[in-house]
C-alpha cells in the first residue's frame, strides 16, 4: 500500500486566494482526520470522517475553513479566503476505525500564504 | 486549552545516554496514550503506546511509563542513537474510539 498520500506537498498562495488541500487515505481505512501543524499549537486536529460522514469538525477554526469526503478515496480541505495565519503544515491521517489504532499520517503540505 | 502538554520544547542528549522525554495530561478520560516521532519533511510515525490499566510498556531501547495519579507519562530511549533524533509527539485518546490528541511535541537532539 502507498500510505496516505497528500498533495501538493507544498504550496504558496498570495492572501486572499483560495487553497485546496487533498488527501488520499489507505484503502480500507474508515477514518480520515485533518490536523494542523504549528509551532504555537503543535498538532491540533480540524476535523474527522467516518465512513465519509464528517463527525467533528469544532476544530475548524473559523467558516473560512471547509472540508469533504466525496468518497472513500478522496478528501479536501479548502480554505477561502486565506490568510497568512494559516500558514502551518497540515496533515492527513487514516485509521481503520474511529479509534487511535492503525493511525497513519500522510506526508504533509506545508502551506505559506503571503 | 491543552489536554496533553510537552513542557519541554526541545531535549540535547548524547549519544549512548538516556533520553527521557516528558508528557502530562490533563483529561482522566484519556485511557490510551501513544508517542509518535516525526522527522523533517515526513508524517507523524506510531513509536510505542500504553493502556491504562499498565504503568510500563517497553519495545527495545523504547520504554514508555505511565502514572495515572500524577497524570503523567515519560518516554525513555536507551541507549540514544543520532538516529533518533526528531520531534516526539505525546498523544492520548479516550476509550479507545476517539480522535488522538497530541502535545505540541519535543524536538530530540542526540548528539554523537
Amino acid at each position: 500500500d502507498a500510505g496516505v498520500i497528500q498533495s501538493p506537498r507544498h504550496e504558496v498562495t498570495e492572501m486572499g486566494q483560495e487553497v485546496t488541500l487533498r488527501c488520499k487515505p489507505i484503502s480500507g481505512h474508515n477514518s480520515l482526520f485533518w490536523y494542523r501543524q504549528t509551532m504555537m499549537r503543535g498538532l491540533e486536529l480540524l476535523i474527522y470522517f467516518n465512513n465519509n460522514v464528517p463527525i467533528d469538525d469544532s476544530g475548524m477554526p473559523e467558516d473560512r475553513f471547509s472540508a469533504k469526503m466525496p468518497n472513500a478515496s478522496f478528501s479536501t480541505l479548502k480554505i477561502q479566503p486565506s490568510e497568512p495565519r494559516d500558514s502551518a503544515v497540515y496533515f492527513c491521517a487514516s485509521s481503520p476505525d474511529r479509534g487511535w489504532y492503525g493511525y497513519t499520517f500522510g506526508s504533509g503540505t506545508r502551506l505559506t500564504v503571503v | 486549552d491543552q489536554q496533553v502538554k510537552q513542557n519541554s520544547p526541545s531535549l540535547s542528549v548524547q549519544e549512548g545516554r538516556i533520553s527521557i522525554l516528558n508528557c502530562d495530561y490533563t483529561n482522566s478520560m484519556f485511557d490510551y496514550f501513544l508517542w509518535y516521532k516525526k522527522y523533517p519533511a515526513e508524517g507523524p510515525t506510531f513509536l510505542i503506546s500504553i493502556s491504562s490499566i499498565k504503568d510500563k510498556n517497553e519495545d527495545g531501547r523504547f520504554t514508555v511509563f505511565l502514572n495515572k495519579s500524577a497524570k503523567h507519562l515519560s518516554l525513555h530511549i536507551v541507549p540514544s542513537q543520532p538516529g533518533d533524533s526528531a520531534v516526539y509527539f505525546c498523544a492520548a485518546s479516550e476509550t479507545g474510539n476517539t480522535p488522538l490528541v497530541f502535545g505540541k511535541g519535543t524536538r530530540l537532539s542526540v548528539i554523537a
